[in-house]
C-alpha cells in the first residue's frame, strides 16, 4: 500500500504565484522526501527532511514537516512554467525494514 | 557522473509474451530498486537489491515477474507471461545506502511497457 497521500491531486496556477502541495502519511518515519517527475521522464530528488527537522529550504523550495500530524508540505515560490510536473512525497519508515514508499502525486500546471 | 541507465525506453508486446528490462545503476551505488508506475499513480516498489542480494521482493508478482542483479551491478527485470495490467513504466533507481539510512534515490528515465 502507498504511505503518502498528496493533496491536491491537481493544481493549476499562474506563473509567478506560489504553489503549495501537502502530503499526509500513516506511520512513524525516519525521513520524508519530495520528488519531481516531468512528463515521460524519471523522478528527480528535490529535498529530504528528517523526522527531527521541522523546516528546510532549497532555492525556491520550502518543505515543512509536522510529525505530530503526520503531514508535510512543499511550497514552490514564484513558480515558473518549467515547474510544471508531478510532485511526489515519499517516506522512509522509522523501522528501517521497508524501502521508500511513494504517494500518488500532485500534478502541477504553471500557466505562462 | 553518469546517471542510471535503462533500456529499452519503449516496448510493445502482445499479452502472454515475455519482455526483459535492463538497468545499470550509478557506479558505487550498493542499492538498486525496481518500481512499477501505472499511469496516474505513484511508483510502487517491486524489488530492492542490496549489492546482489534481495532485501525486499514482497510486492513482486513472482508467478510472472523475476529479477536478478548479477555481480552486484547491472540488473534485469523479466515479465513472463505478460498481462494487460502489466502496462506501466518500469523505473530503476539506485542509492548509496538503503534501509534505515534511506537517502536520495537516483532514477533512470524508465522503460514504458504496453501490453496489447
Amino acid at each position: 500500500s502507498q504511505q503518502g497521500e498528496e493533496d491536491p491531486q491537481a493544481l493549476s496556477i499562474q506563473e509567478g504565484e506560489n504553489a503549495t502541495m501537502n502530503c499526509s502519511y500513516k506511520t512513524s518515519i525516519n525521513n520524508l522526501q519530495w520528488y519531481r517527475q516531468n512528463s515521460g521522464r524519471g523522478l528527480v530528488h528535490l529535498i529530504l527532511i528528517r523526522s527531527n527537522e521541522r523546516e528546510k529550504h532549497s532555492g525556491r523550495l520550502r518543505v515543512t514537516l509536522d510529525t505530530s500530524k503526520k503531514s508535510s508540505s512543499l511550497l514552490i515560490t514564484a513558480s515558473r512554467a518549467a515547474d510544471t510536473a508531478s510532485y511526489f512525497c515519499a517516506t522512509a519508515d522509522v523501522s528501517g525494514n521497508t524501502p521508500l514508499v511513494f504517494g500518488k502525486g500532485t500534478r502541477l500546471s504553471v500557466i505562462a | 557522473e553518469a546517471g542510471v541507465a535503462q533500456s529499452p525506453r519503449y516496448k510493445i508486446i502482445e499479452k502472454r509474451q515475455s519482455v526483459a528490462f535492463w538497468c545499470n545503476p550509478i557506479s558505487g551505488h550498493a542499492t538498486l530498486y525496481w518500481y512499477q508506475q501505472i499511469l496516474g499513480q505513484g511508483p510502487k516498489l517491486l524489488i530492492q537489491f542490496q549489492n546482489n542480494g534481495v532485501v525486499d521482493d514482497s510486492q513482486l508478482p513472482k508467478d510472472r515477474f523475476s529479477a536478478e542483479r548479477l555481480k552486484g551491478v547491472d540488473s534485469t527485470l523479466k515479465i513472463q507471461p505478460a498481462k494487460l495490467e502489466d502496462s506501466a513504466v518500469y523505473l530503476c533507481a539506485s542509492s548509496l545506502l538503503g534501509g534505515v539510512s534511506t537517502g536520495e534515490l537516483f532514477f533512470g528515465e524508465g522503460s514504458r511497457l504496453t501490453v496489447l
